[in-house]
């Protein structure tokens, strides 16, 4: 069962820019977590926001939660090649126990 | 930094054939997951287990796929017979027992994965 979509699913920008990732959900949540995937890995935990946060922060990082839209946003600042990776946005639904993940946004970072 | 073991990291397997991976989760974990990803997708949770009891498997093919954690430990999935549509990176995760809580903020830490090639 999907219940986060990712916006886009490809994002290819130069180093040194930044990066903007969406995700949208379908029902209602506890918390929104956002992971990173290196080609071929496991993914990595980035950054959690509860459902009563609008905004966080985490060095580069900024993430936005919309509940009222169901939507999230992850920015990525003065992006480096490292940052070259899949981004994948999940989610607690109310009342479960467990988290889903989304497609997922492909991003690269150009020297 | 603690980690969670996954393997094989690579398996290559015939259709038909029985597979095995195996996950060590980090030291004091209770929960444990275990994920499908096709390439391009997502991660699908297939099993969630709370120390040795199965707390989610309604997306776990159960007609071949089996899964269990018998210390409430490591966890071993099997697949019997396997599938061309079963060729997957199967991710391994743990976290701590927070889903009780309030909170219900469980962050979780994945292994490397297994990469399965069914031909």
């Amino acid at each position: 069962s999907q219940q986060g979509e990712e916006d886009p699913q490809a994002l290819s920008i130069q180093e040194g820019e930044n990066a903007t990732m969406n995700c949208s959900y379908k029902t209602s949540i506890n918390n929104l977590q956002w992971y990173r995937q290196n080609s071929g890995r496991g993914l990595v935990h980035l950054i959690l926001i509860r459902s009563n946060e609008r905004e966080k922060h985490s060095g580069r990082l900024r993430v936005t939660l919309d509940t009222s839209k169901k939507s999230s946003s992850l920015l990525i600042t003065a992006s480096r090649a490292a940052d070259t990776a899949s981004y994948f946005c999940a989610t607690v639904i109310q009342g479960a126990q467990k988290l889903v993940f989304g497609q997922g946004t492909r991003l690269t970072i150009n020297p | 930094e603690a980690e969670v073991a996954q393997s094989p990291r690579y398996k290559i397997t015939e259709k038909s054939q029985a597979v095995a991976f195996w996950c060590d989760p980090i030291s004091g974990h209770a929960t444990l997951y275990w994920y499908r990803q096709i390439l391009g997708q997502g991660p699908e949770l297939l099993v969630q287990f709370q120390d040795e009891s199965v707390v989610d498997d309604s997306q776990l093919p159960k007609d071949r796929f089996s899964a269990e954690r018998l210390k409430g430990v490591d966890s071993t999935l099997k697949i019997q017979p396997a599938e061309l549509g079963d060729s997957a990176m199967y991710l391994c995760a743990s976290s701590l027992d927070l889903w009780t809580r309030a909170s219900g903020a469980n962050v979780l830490t994945f292994g490397a994965g297994s990469r399965l090639t069914v031909l």
